[in-house]
């Protein structure tokens, strides 16, 4: 069974600038999340999906930081503008259902704004 | 609001010690509890999962306790080894998303 995919693996931006991140869950299942950490620090929630509808973006910058599932399967993250406090790993992680169920990884996107 | 805290921050071992790994909780009405490793560079790998009803899960060298009453939960390591070096990660499920602790960096010395 293929894992959660995330691309790009790496960014590097300068501020102000604006980036995407994409992440392809595991097959069937309903939800997505996406996580930043910073380094340093555990993950913290940005936002979760479930299907193509949100179920929790409280934490989410929303002035800068946008966030969509596409037909409740893809998702994108994007930053726009940058700033230098957004480096950080980006996880975007999927599980079968919405409460108490395992969560898996992907390897992550690396962003470093100068 | 919850909050996870990890005891301690950074462990340095001799290879072979057994050695455990603290996590503690604010709010016991969670869902499960996972514990996650993390190399450098890399994504969060599962290890363990223990649900709200269980008190312990075992893999191999690694054990799992959770006390939910309370608000903590330990991964034990049997036997360390060099590749065994990661940082530890322990998170909690209550509202569907996971809260997770600061997590623990070990090192295990050959």
């Amino acid at each position: 069974e293929a894992g959660v995919a995330q691309s790009p693996r790496y960014k590097i931006i300068e501020k102000r600038q604006s980036v995407a991140f994409w992440c392809n869950p595991i097959s069937g299942h309903a939800t997505l999340y996406w996580y930043q950490q910073i380094l340093g620090q555990g993950p913290k929630l940005l936002i979760q999906f479930q299907n193509n509808g949100v179920v929790d973006d409280s934490q989410l910058p929303k002035d800068r930081f946008s966030a969509e599932r596409l037909k409740g399967v893809d998702s994108t993250l994007k930053i726009q503008p940058a700033k230098l406090e957004d480096s950080a790993v980006y996880l975007c992680a999927s599980s079968s259902g919405t409460s108490g169920y395992e969560q898996y990884f992907g390897p992550g996107t690396r962003l470093t704004v100068t | 609001k919850q909050e996870v805290t990890q005891i301690p921050a950074a462990l340095s071992v001799p290879e072979g010690e057994n050695l455990v790994l603290n996590c503690s909780f604010t709010d016991s009405a969670i869902y499960n509890l996972q514990w996650f490793r993390q190399d450098p560079g890399k994504g969060l790998t599962s290890l363990l999962l223990i649900q709200s009803s269980q008190r312990e899960q075992t893999s191999g060298r690694l054990n799992a306790s959770l006390d939910k009453s309370s608000g903590r939960s330990t991964l034990y390591i049997a036997a360390s080894q060099p590749g065994d070096s990661a940082t530890y990660l322990c998170a909690v499920n209550d509202r569907g998303a996971l809260t997770f602790g600061s997590g623990t960096r070990l090192q295990v010395q050959p």
